[in-house]
C-alpha cells in the first residue's frame, strides 16, 4: 500500500537548520508531486510549497521564500524539506502529503515534530 | 496567500445536519473548482473527506457532502454522530501553482 514515512522528531536551536526526509513507497514515485505541510501545536495547517518529482522547480508559499527548501532524490524515492534560521515560531509538526494530481492529498505522512528551543 | 476563512466552532445534535463554510477570494475558492476537506482527530493526520468541490473518496460516508457558490465552499454533515466530532479543514488550489488551507473548524456533537 502507499507509505509516507517521515524521519524522527527534531530538537534544534534557534537559528539552526532542520531538515526532514519523507521515503515514499508502493505507487510511483514520478507520478505524484509532494505537499509540505506544517501545524504548530493548537493551530491550523500552514502550506509551505510543492515539488514535482520530475526535477521542476518546486513552488514555495510566500512566507517561507527564502528560507524553505525542497528536494528529492530518486534513486531511494525520497522527499526532503529544509527550513533554515529556526525560531521558536517553527515549533510544528511537519506533513509530507502526497498530491492526487488534482491539487488535493489522499496521502499523509504521519508528521515529524520539531522542535525549536533554547 | 492569505488563509480561507473558516468559523472556529460548529456544533449540532446527534442526528442534526450541519455546515460549515469556508470563505476565500477569486484567487482561489471562486476561482477554480479545486476545493478539498480533511477531518482531523486529535492526534492523528488528516484523513481526506471531500475533493474537487463536492466528489467523496470511497470509504466516506455518504453523510458528508460538498458544494461551492461564489468565492464560499461548504461541507454539510447529514446526520451528525458522535464519531463525527473532529477538526474540519478546508483547502484550495491558488493561483501562482499554490495552495491555502482555512484556518480550521471544530465539529461538536451535543
Amino acid at each position: 500500500q502507499v507509505q509516507l514515512v517521515q524521519s524522527w522528531p527534531e530538537v534544534k536551536e534557534p537559528g539552526a537548520s532542520v531538515t526532514i526526509s519523507c521515503r515514499a513507497s508502493g505507487y510511483t514515485f514520478a507520478r505524484h508531486n509532494m505537499h509540505w505541510v506544517r501545524q504548530a501545536p493548537g493551530r491550523g495547517f500552514e502550506w509551505m510549497g510543492i515539488i514535482n518529482p520530475r526535477g521542476v522547480i518546486p513552488t514555495y508559499a510566500q512566507k517561507f521564500q527564502g528560507r524553505v527548501t525542497l528536494s528529492r532524490d530518486i534513486s531511494t524515492n525520497t522527499f526532503y524539506m529544509e527550513l533554515s534560521s529556526l525560531r521558536s515560531d517553527d515549533t510544528a509538526v511537519y506533513y509530507c502529503a502526497r498530491d492526487s494530481t488534482s491539487w488535493y492529498v489522499d496521502v499523509w505522512g504521519r508528521g515529524t515534530l520539531v522542535t525549536v528551543s533554547s | 496567500q492569505s488563509a480561507l476563512t473558516q468559523p472556529a466552532s460548529v456544533s449540532g445534535s446527534p442526528g442534526q445536519s450541519i455546515s460549515i463554510p469556508c470563505t476565500g477570494t477569486s484567487s482561489d475558492v471562486g476561482g477554480y473548482d479545486y476545493v478539498s476537506w480533511y477531518q482531523q482527530r486529535p492526534g492523528e493526520a488528516p484523513k481526506l473527506m471531500i475533493y474537487d468541490v463536492s466528489s467523496r473518496p470511497s470509504g466516506v460516508s455518504d453523510r458528508f457532502s460538498g458544494s461551492k457558490y461564489a468565492n464560499t465552499a461548504s461541507l454539510t454533515i447529514s446526520g451528525l454522530q458522535a464519531e463525527d466530532e473532529a477538526h474540519y479543514y478546508c483547502s484550495s488550489y491558488a493561483s501562482g501553482d499554490t495552495w491555502v488551507f482555512g484556518g480550521g473548524t471544530k465539529v461538536t456533537v451535543l
